[in-house]
């Protein structure tokens, strides 16, 4: 079973306007980490926000925020004031007991000018 | 600045011809990974080391081989390239319970 499910391949977004990608996430373990990365042509992994499992409040890393609901099991990115740089890759990951990353299929975001 | 670095950027092998792949840090980090990415796919993790200790993922091939000789370096070997090889290889490391920062990643042709 997937344990970490993107289900936009792909995402338009005017600039400036605001984005959210979806992810959901599958793990018994109580114990957990959420993680955003953002890939752009040139492949580099660039890590944009992290979520914990036990953390109260959502994340936030300046015009990125992670809208953790945990009970639905859900991790989604929120983008605000998108930028023509913000175009490339999106995966959610996810960490469990061990040190491994588990990362979704990914989303392709293009910000229209 | 810290960084993880691979080298080289872009590798082109033959068909059957060993190659090697590799990765520093300056980050002291202890934990160091190797993916594999394949065009419009995800990262999929073939090893990885705490400090020395080698963990094997139970689907990496035999083909593939690693080595970390200390704690900045760690290489992939890939013994006998296929055709099926050809993929983006990207090191990443970390701080145990910490975010992994990855390089700039390995583009492997194999002709």
């Amino acid at each position: 079973a997937q344990k970490i499910t993107q289900t936009q391949p792909g995402m338009f977004v005017q600039e400036k306007e605001a984005v959210t990608l979806d992810c959901t996430y599958d793990t018994s373990d109580p114990s957990y980490g959420l993680f955003w990365y953002k890939q752009p042509s040139s492949g580099e992994m660039i890590f944009l926000i992290y979520q914990g499992s036990y953390d109260q409040q959502n994340a936030t890393e300046g015009r990125y925020s992670l809208n953790f609901q945990k009970a639905r099991k859900s991790a989604n990115l929120v983008i605000s004031a998108s930028q023509l740089g913000d175009s490339a890759m999106y995966f959610c990951a996810m960490r469990e007991v061990t040190e491994k990353l588990v990362f979704g299929k990914g989303t392709k975001l293009t910000v229209n000018p | 600045d810290a960084m993880v670095i691979q080298n080289p950027r872009y590798q082109v092998t033959q068909f059957g011809k060993p190659v090697t792949l590799s990765c520093s840090q300056t980050l002291n980090h202890n934990v160091m990974y190797w993916y594999q990415q394949k065009s419009s796919q995800a990262p999929k993790l073939l090893f990885h080391y705490y400090d020395k200790d080698f963990n094997n993922e139970a689907d990496t091939p035999d083909n593939f081989q690693s080595r970390r000789p200390n704690t900045s370096f760690c290489f992939l070997d890939i013994r006998s390239p296929g055709l099926g090889d050809a993929a983006m290889y990207l090191c990443a490391t970390s701080r145990m319970g910490y975010e992994q920062f990855f390089g700039p990643g390995t583009r492997l042709t194999v002709l």
